[in-house]
């Protein structure tokens, strides 16, 4: 499959920003994706972007795509204790068929 | 409206025992997938499937088999268990836009 990377931890103070980074080796793909899966559940979908962006910004959310590098980031700011999750990236193709998804990055927000 | 609904959400089983795990979903989406979670190596798909009979080899299919009978269901098959099959299982579904996927809340597997 194709190489999705994340760093394992993170950990962040109240009110600080965050960024997670991820790369990726397949330049392809459609959509770059950010989920979150809080302990216990299912992953859900943050954001998405499409890959001939170059940002993208959602309330709290600010997703970097660097296509030369091949390097996501998602910022988060004013960072929460409820945005403690772990944090993954993934790649997907308007095909519909598979996602490559990164290995995760655990965010501990620190009171 | 459900989503995507797994069952079981935990099972324990003895090495060489067979199960099936069963994944619905209710929004009408043709494709759907299996994935098994780690730590430290993400999500790994093990099938998926692009339409009602149909199925597919993802990154990790040994030791797991599929069926797709049904649009709305999407079984994922352990014939003989082995305890390197403990792990959290989890099926998700899209669209056709393949904009966002719909994970279920996942089945938490322990093979002894």
């Amino acid at each position: 499959g194709e190489d999705v990377e994340q760093s394992l931890f993170l950990s962040v103070r109240e009110g600080d920003s965050s960024v997670i980074n991820c790369t990726y080796t397949d330049s392809s793909s459609t959509y770059l994706y950010w989920y979150k899966q809080e302990p216990g559940a299912g992953l859900q979908l943050l954001t998405y972007i499409f890959s001939n962006m170059d940002m993208k910004q959602d309330q709290r959310l600010t997703v970097l795509l660097n296509k030369k590098d091949k390097h996501l980031s998602l910022r988060i700011a004013d960072t929460q204790t409820g945005d403690s999750a772990i944090y993954f990236c993934a790649e997907g193709w308007d095909t519909g068929n598979q996602f490559y998804f990164g290995t995760g990055t655990s965010l501990t927000v620190i009171p | 409206n459900a989503g995507v609904t797994q069952t079981p959400k935990f099972r324990v089983l003895k090495t060489g025992q067979s199960m099936t795990l069963l994944c619905a979903q209710d929004m009408n989406h043709e494709y759907m997938y299996w994935y098994r979670q780690d730590p430290g190596m993400g999500l790994r798909l093990i099938h998926y499937s692009v339409g009602e009979g149909t199925t597919a080899k993802g990154e990790v299919p040994d030791g797991y088999n599929v069926s797709r009978l049904k649009k709305q269901n999407f079984l994922l098959g352990l014939e003989s268990a082995a305890p390197s099959q403990t792990s959290v299982y989890f099926c998700a579904s899209t669209g056709e836009l393949n904009t966002e996927a719909f994970f279920g809340q996942g089945t938490r597997l322990t093979v002894v």
